[in-house]
């Protein structure tokens, strides 16, 4: 089973920022908090991880709490393009360990 | 990045029959991954394809069903054998190309059995 709970759908205004809770309340200490998300059609899109710090790149900004129960990511000025479920998913680091997908937030972003 | 290519991109099967699809990585790769996903669901993975040996299914998923194939470090396939209309998914082909590495996908075979 997945280790994160999402909202089900979330709408955001063209051009504001767009964000994304997460919560992983049970994840442990050497587990990685990893963002993808699918566009319609498409297969999943890798965005964005990190473990403690807050991370950022072209894509998205990743906040993590200090206890790490919980993150968020951050679109900063989301376009219609940015219309995809995003999923949240907490695994181990090493290429080893499948990702668990759970159902995921629906993001709409309207004009 | 790694970039994946699947085909068919798409298939209309018959029930009963069986479909291979293909799945080609444009560099060497550690690991590969064949997901479903069902319509309107998320992604489950059916099985881990191993390079030289046989893949690792998960649980609800057999070798008779869905057999792999992995012969080097930069092909793969899956087949759905003896299709239902219960198959009809989207089948993903995933690579990871080292300890750490983010997972790429492929854009996906959607497959729909009458």
């Amino acid at each position: 089973d997945a280790k994160t709970t999402q909202p089900p759908s979330m709408d955001c205004a063209e051009g504001r920022a767009a964000n994304l809770p997460c919560n992983h309340s049970t994840i442990s200490g050497n587990e990685y908090v990893y963002w993808y998300r699918q566009i319609h059609s498409q297969g999943p899109q890798y965005i964005i991880h990190g473990l403690k710090n807050n991370e950022t790149n072209e894509m998205a900004s990743l906040i993590i709490t200090e206890d790490r129960k919980s993150s968020t990511l951050i679109l900063p000025h989301a376009t219609l393009r940015d219309t995809a479920v995003y999923y949240c998913i907490v695994r181990p680091w090493g290429s080893n360990y499948q990702l668990i997908w759970g159902a995921g937030t629906k993001l709409i972003i309207k004009p | 990045s790694a970039v994946i290519s699947q085909k068919p991109s798409r298939d209309i099967c018959q029930r009963g029959t069986s479909l291979t699809i293909q799945c080609q990585v444009d560099s060497q790769v550690t690991m590969m991954f064949w997901y479903r996903q069902q319509p309107g669901q998320s992604l489950t993975l059916i099985a881990t394809a191993n390079q030289g040996s046989e893949a690792t299914y998960e649980s609800g998923f057999v070798i008779d069903k869905f057999p792999i194939s992995r012969p080097n470090l930069t092909f793969s396939t899956l087949t759905v054998s003896n299709m239902s209309p219960e198959d009809s998914s989207i089948y993903l082909c995933s690579v990871n190309r080292g300890p750490g590495d983010e997972q790429f996908f492929g854009p996906g075979t959607r497959l729909t059995v009458l």
